[in-house]
């Protein structure tokens, strides 16, 4: 069974200034790992993804997120925020997403203080 | 290219009763998975369509069930709707073949009254 832990489930940052929100992994193969946004009233959107290749992901708006795996760890970061990144941000795990479930976490809300 | 596509957006309906939620998949997906997402949670996997069978499904009772057409679209069927079926029901597509990600939908709100 996968698992997914994501710690705070609301994180407030200042505009310009570093975001960071974790998530940890459970999983007896190996994963892979997802970060996406979800905006009020709206669908998920695909931030990144790692699938086994490089351990540095980028992703879109500037996002990046590192997979460690001795720390079972995939956490998000964005070196500058801004107001439009005041979102619901949920981290996933899937040993084969394209024919497999995703578990996902129970997300964390990002706000952003001007 | 159109992607993911649900209908309807919205829907209230009473206990007792049974609804129908539809899903297009991003065009080339011919893998469909539902989702159901409570206010305040992250989504929980309810099952997935590929080559118009159930291949994979999550902790929800039988009163979840779904269904695969030919042309990769999907229906999701709730029947005796309860209060706590209140939700946003989201869609992904993906190719089965790969390891590539899902893409949502803009989602379903279900209201149970």
């Amino acid at each position: 069974a996968q698992s997914v832990t994501q710690l705070g489930s609301h994180v407030s940052v200042s505009e310009g200034a570093l975001v960071l929100l974790r998530c940890n992994y459970s999983s007896s193969v190996p994963p892979y790992l997802f970060w996406y946004v979800q905006y009020p009233n709206q669908g998920l959107q695909l931030l990144l993804k790692y699938t086994s290749a490089a351990t540095l992901v980028k992703g879109i708006n500037g996002f990046e997120a590192e997979f460690k795996k001795s720390e079972t760890s995939f956490h998000l970061t964005k070196p500058s925020a801004h107001m439009s990144d005041a979102a619901e941000y949920f981290c996933a795990v899937s040993d084969l997403p394209g024919r497999r479930a995703l578990t996902f976490g129970s997300g964390t809300r990002l706000q952003v203080q001007p | 290219d159109a992607g993911v596509t649900q209908s309807p957006t919205h829907l209230i309906k009473t206990r007792g009763q049974q609804v129908t939620l539809r899903c297009s998949p991003k065009s080339g997906h011919d893998t469909v998975s539902w989702y159901q997402q409570a206010l305040g949670q992250g989504p929980q996997f309810i099952f997935q369509y590929y080559e118009e069978e159930e291949r994979q499904r999550g902790n929800f009772p039988d009163r979840f069930s779904g269904h695969q057409f030919p042309n990769y679209s999907s229906e999701l069927n709730v029947n005796a709707l309860l209060l706590g079926d209140s939700a946003l029901y989201l869609c992904a597509s993906s190719l089965a073949t790969g390891r590539n990600e899902q893409f949502f939908g803009p989602g379903t709100r279900l209201t149970v009254l």
